[in-house]
């Protein structure tokens, strides 16, 4: 069955610091979805990334960058220089099947302070 | 025009009472679903469409039944409300043979039962 962690239940940085969020997941499927999504206080739901499983490069897009490691089982998202925009709860999530059966991790709840 | 439209987006009423909230999208997507956010916001997949076929039921209660007149809506029907079923309940969308897999989501209906 498929399962994803998010050990970090909350996050309090200043502005400007780097954070990572960590995420793993477990599956027993080779062909597989990654995804991050943020919830901001406003409560809509946001998509990130997506990274297919055959697809280990790490991406870079502006201030966010994602780290892709099959041998640890982990997708971990990296804020640089953080802002206060960017506090928000983040969900790391899974899909085995393309598309469809998403479970969604716990979720961090980062804060930044000004 | 927004891509998945929920209503009511508040929702707030007595114990015992029948409820809808109606979900509709104008991506053009195959499957549609319904999620869960709990006060604790972790998200849970209630259920999920896919050309007006039941693909997905978790353990939910049977009080739960989606309606699905066609493939750009998928309603919500909760009978016998109680005071467990307040949260925050998203719809989405994905088009499960586009090259995405992205969820796409309203902004949530909170239900709070008295």
């Amino acid at each position: 069955a498929q399962k994803v962690t998010q050990a970090q239940t909350e996050i309090s940085v200043v502005e400007k610091e780097d954070v990572t969020l960590d995420c793993v997941y477990e599956t027993r499927d080779t062909t597989y979805y990654l995804f991050w999504y943020k919830q901001p206080p406003s409560g809509e739901l946001v998509f990130l990334i997506r990274r297919n499983s055959f697809d280990e490069q790490n991406e870079i897009s502006g201030r966010y960058s994602w780290n892709f490691q099959k041998s640890t089982s982990s997708f971990n998202f990296t804020i640089t220089a953080s802002q206060v925009v960017d506090s928000a709860v983040y969900f790391c999530a899974l899909s085995e099947v393309y598309g469809q059966n998403f479970v969604f991790g716990p979720g961090t709840r980062l804060s930044v302070l000004p | 025009d927004t891509a998945v439209s929920q209503t009511p987006k508040y929702l707030v009423t007595q114990m015992g009472n029948d409820k809808s909230i109606k979900c509709e999208q104008n991506l053009g997507h195959d499957t549609m679903y319904w999620y869960k956010q709990d006060s604790k916001k972790f998200l849970k997949i209630m259920f999920s469409y896919n050309n007006k076929e039941l693909i997905i039921n978790e353990t939910v209660p049977n009080r739960f039944s989606p309606k699905s007149p066609d493939k750009a809506h998928l309603n919500l029907h909760i009978n016998s409300l109680e005071l467990g079923d307040s949260a925050v309940y998203f719809c989405a969308s994905s088009q499960e043979a586009a090259n995405t897999g992205e969820l796409f989501f309203g902004e949530g209906s909170r239900l709070t039962v008295l």
